[in-house]
């Protein structure tokens, strides 16, 4: 079975400062990975993902995330974040299947403050 | 609307009652997934509809839930006889056919339902 830990509940974190998100998982098969972010009142959007190639991979505003398949972990890092990245980051992993049946990890929410 | 609608927004029921969920996906998406969001948890996989048929419902928790979606395009997702612990957002998403694993799931903002 396929499991997702996200190892910070909540990540504060002043503006302009960089930021890293942790997410580690566990599965027995080849996994793909994916970030989703949630602001405030909004759905869950695709943020970044890793299904093969490169491990560095980078997404949309300014963020990236690097797949280590040795720790099993795929860590999210912006190196200066603003108020606007406040919101709920989820971190999810899917396997073999031909369809995406995500399994997230429970979330971190980041506070940016001025 | 461009993208995925759920009705209602927020839901208020008292235990035992019979609640409906509807889910419009973006247009020409013919995969469609519900998950169900609880307090301070990540989204859990309830069922996913390849057209209008339930290619996976292993993660409904038992049969007081159901999901149909007749015309391969709305969604409704059912449950009777509510309990308190139903409580939670009802997530659904759309994506193009199967797109692999790519994860491009498209979701919408809930449906918040509290049982009293």
């Amino acid at each position: 079975a396929q499991s997702v830990t996200q190892l910070d509940s909540q990540v504060p974190v002043f503006e302009e400062a960089p930021v890293e998100l942790r997410c580690n998982y566990s599965s027995s098969v080849s996994v793909y990975l994916f970030w989703y972010v949630q602001y405030p009142n909004q759905g869950l959007q695709l943020l970044l993902k890793y299904l093969s190639g490169s491990t560095l991979v980078k997404g949309i505003n300014g963020f990236e995330a690097e797949f280590n398949k040795s720790q099993t972990s795929f860590h999210l890092r912006k190196p200066s974040v603003h108020i606007s990245d406040t919101a709920e980051y989820f971190c999810a992993v899917s396997g073999p299947g031909g369809y995406n049946k995500l399994i997230f990890g429970a979330g971190t929410r980041l506070a940016v403050h001025p | 609307g461009a993208g995925v609608s759920q009705t209602p927004s927020n839901k208020v029921t008292e235990k035992g009652k019979y609640v409906e969920l509807r889910c419009d996906p973006i247009s020409g998406h013919t995969a469609l997934y519900w998950y169900r969001q609880s307090l301070g948890q990540g989204p859990e996989f309830l069922i996913y509809f390849q057209g209008t048929g339930a290619a996976d419902d292993s993660g409904l928790p038992n049969d007081r839930f159901f999901a149909v979606r007749p015309e391969g395009s709305v969604s409704t997702l059912k449950i009777q006889r509510t309990e308190r612990g139903d409580s939670a957002v009802y997530l659904c998403a759309s994506s193009f056919g199967t797109s692999g694993n790519t994860g491009e799931l498209f979701f919408g903002e809930g449906s918040r339902l509290t049982v009293l």
